[in-house]
């Protein structure tokens, strides 16, 4: 057990459907994040949440949209993706975005696009 | 290119012998590296962490090791188990906005 719970841990959606991925962390941590992690590449950063704000976006296309609601939630809203979008989602947080903490992840969403 | 190069990309060993995995990187002005070790179908699970002063750490049968000058790491894991099959992660910061940067992996297999 992490302390960071990914749901669901598997989605198979159309390129025309909406869905949110959801992440919840109970280590009281100030950091959230979601990463992107395809097949025998590294891992893609995509947000960073510090204290509930939004201070990094990697360039993610706007298909991607993230929501952090509170410290201890993050979701990522998902529409009109597409086949190359089908990936491991995970979720981490850390005790601050400064970088010399390490982040703690959850097992991921399994994604797949139709 | 990725600046951090992690080799080699999969190897397979059998149980109870050593094995060492290597993490090259270019990532400047450095801060820290960190080895991460991901079972199939989990995330990700912190290793250990070596800043720019510290050229070694363990953690049980884990050893990592850093040489700063020539910006290489290995990671070398003693007496494998069946259990020490998985992915390993290396991942070095950046002091540039606290980027940072991962590798593609080594996937490591323990055979009986």
């Amino acid at each position: 057990e992490t302390g960071v719970t990914q749901t669901p841990r598997h989605l198979v959606m159309g390129m025309t459907n909406k869905k949110s991925l959801k992440c919840e962390q109970h280590l009281g941590h100030n950091a959230m994040y979601w990463y992107k992690q395809s097949a025998k590449k590294p891992l893609e950063l995509m947000f960073v949440y510090s204290l509930e704000e939004r201070v990094e976006n990697n360039s993610v296309p706007s298909r991607f949209s993230p929501e952090c609601p509170n410290s201890s939630h993050l979701f990522l809203h998902l529409h009109t993706l597409q086949p190359e979008d089908s990936a491991l989602y995970l979720c981490a947080s850390s005790q601050d975005s400064g970088g010399n903490q390490p982040q703690h992840f959850g097992d991921g969403t399994r994604l797949s696009i139709l | 290119k990725n600046q951090v190069e992690q080799s080699p990309q999969s190897l397979i060993i059998l149980e109870g012998k050593n094995c060492t995995l290597q993490c090259n990187y270019t990532v400047s002005p450095f801060s820290n590296l960190r080895w991460y070790k991901q079972d199939t179908g989990r995330g990700p699970v912190s290793l250990t962490i070596m800043t720019f002063s510290e050229n070694t750490k363990s953690n049980g049968r884990y050893t990592a090791t850093l040489d700063a000058d020539t910006k290489q790491s290995s990671l070398h894991i003693t007496a494998s188990q069946l259990s020490d099959s998985a992915s390993y992660i290396c991942v070095v910061t950046s002091y540039n906005n606290n980027d940072m940067r991962f590798g593609a992996g080594t996937r490591l297999t323990v055979k009986p």
